[in-house]
């Protein structure tokens, strides 16, 4: 089946402009994660939609960032009056969250570039 | 914050070589995940270890687990090129509340 999908693959905006993000992740699986990834560094957890409840924001940066998720299916990352450290790739991953597993399956990501 | 610490943070081995990874990391944990990266983008997930498990098996692949230690290893055996790429440890809470923290990752580069 249709993995986790991404779009834009690729985005270069400029310092101040607002970007979003789009994320459509696996059918089925009731969380979804949105991560990002300056280059050479690691995963650093941004936000967390599991199903109907409210989300885990503790990772969001500043009050630039924003995400929603309609039901379970595609989510948006809103970036707001960007700026140049917001470079970096932004990766969403799905899980099924009924797993206590919780094996997460990850899209190709978004890479940004703030010039 | 990450949890995960993993070492070395680089390593570079000749093909037919073994790889060994290091993680280690801080709370209680319900799983240990290895996934791995390449050129930058998506990650794929390897294997899982569960709290109460210590070694795991798949394929080329030997996970360990030390609960005790808070620390967890990869073992690749007989690498392969194609096995160059960065590879993360991740942890879920043992709370479960869905989360996985990720490390900082080790890459790896081998040499044909």
């Amino acid at each position: 089946g249709a993995g986790v999908s991404q779009s834009p693959s690729n985005k270069v905006t400029e310092k101040g402009k607002d970007v979003e993000l789009r994320c459509d992740p696996i059918s089925g699986h009731t969380a979804l994660y949105w991560y990002r990834q300056r280059l050479g560094q690691g995963l650093e957890f941004l936000i967390y939609f599991q199903g109907n409840s409210a989300p885990d924001k503790s990772g969001l940066p500043s009050d630039r960032f924003s995400a929603e998720r309609t039901g379970e299916s595609v989510s948006t990352l809103t970036i707001q009056r960007t700026q140049q450290e917001d470079s970096a790739v932004y990766l969403c991953a799905s899980s099924l969250l009924s797993s206590s597993y919780n094996e997460q399956f990850f899209g190709p990501g978004t890479r940004l570039t703030v010039l | 914050s990450q949890q995960g610490e993993e070492d070395p943070q680089a390593l570079s081995i000749q093909e037919g070589e073994n790889a060994t990874m290091n993680c280690s990391y801080k709370t209680s944990i319900n799983n240990l995940q290895w996934y791995r990266q390449n050129s930058g983008r998506g990650l794929v997930h390897l294997i899982l270890i569960r709290s109460n498990e210590r070694e795991k098996h798949s394929g080329r692949l030997r996970v360990t687990l030390d609960t005790s230690k808070k620390s967890s290893s990869l073992l690749i055996t007989a690498s392969r090129a194609a096995d160059t790429a960065s590879y993360f440890c991740a942890t879920l809470g043992s709370s479960n509340t869905g989360k996985l923290i990720f490390g900082q990752g080790t890459t790896l580069q081998v040499k044909p």
